[in-house]
């Protein structure tokens, strides 16, 4: 099915630990981004690539890293998780920011990560 | 920076009221507005997008409406029923600046309709 896939699901880190959700889509999406949704604060930007090789900082950006080397692919690296990172990620893609019409964006299922 | 409120944060109602739900933002320069539902669990489904142009949207029971210069939206949920229930959200695109096509998102409103 086409859309955005997000693995894993769940997961449980230990502090220090380090860790890659993945994102991946097959709509040839340019736009990609990924949020955090925090209880009581709403989704927060922390990456987005506007393209394959173009990434840039959301809001939230300490603590993550992220690359672009695909138009498919968009994963979303912690390097030393720490249990502020307790969060639920959401990855999200659109074909064009500003396509009328089709700027809607597809989100994932989620990936919930707990960190001890 | 924009900021984005919703109102109120939780709603329970019986099944087959009308319902308002309401979104208010911060700056005005705007690209678009989007409502998403959220179901438990799961990742967010968008139900509809206003432009800045625009003034409403509809889509089927669903009617969504934009004030920008007030910096206002509502969504109206006709004759609810319990598969409704979710979190509403409320999104606004940024139009300018360092923030250009960033979304903004609301804490959302927890809807549950009862039978």
């Amino acid at each position: 099915n086409a859309g955005v896939t997000q693995t894993p699901k769940f997961q449980v880190l230990k502090t220090g630990q380090s860790m890659t959700l993945q994102c991946a889509q097959d709509m040839n999406h340019e736009y990609m981004s990924w949020y955090r949704q925090d209880p009581g604060m709403g989704l927060r930007l922390i990456h987005y690539s506007v393209g394959a090789g173009i990434t840039d900082q959301g809001e939230v950006p300490n603590g993550y890293n992220v690359s672009r080397s695909t138009t498919e692919d968009f994963p979303l690296r912690l390097l030393s998780a720490a249990p502020s990172q307790t969060s639920v990620y959401f990855c999200a893609s659109t074909t064009n920011l500003y396509n009328t019409g089709a700027n809607v964006l597809t989100f994932g299922a989620g990936s919930r990560l707990t960190v001890l | 920076k924009q900021e984005v409120t919703q109102i109120p944060a939780a709603l329970s109602v019986p099944e087959g009221e009308n319902l308002v739900l309401n979104c208010s933002f911060t700056d005005s320069a705007i690209y678009n507005l989007q409502w998403f539902r959220q179901d438990p669990g799961k990742g967010l489904t968008s139900l509809l997008l206003i432009q800045s142009s625009q003034r409403e949207q509809t889509s089927g029971r669903l009617n969504a409406s934009l004030d920008k210069s007030s910096g206002r939206s509502t969504l109206y949920i006709a004759a609810s029923q319990p598969g409704d229930s979710a979190t509403y959200l409320c999104a606004v695109q940024a139009d300018r600046g360092s923030t250009l096509g960033r979304l903004y998102f609301g804490r959302g409103t927890q809807l549950t309709v009862w039978p």
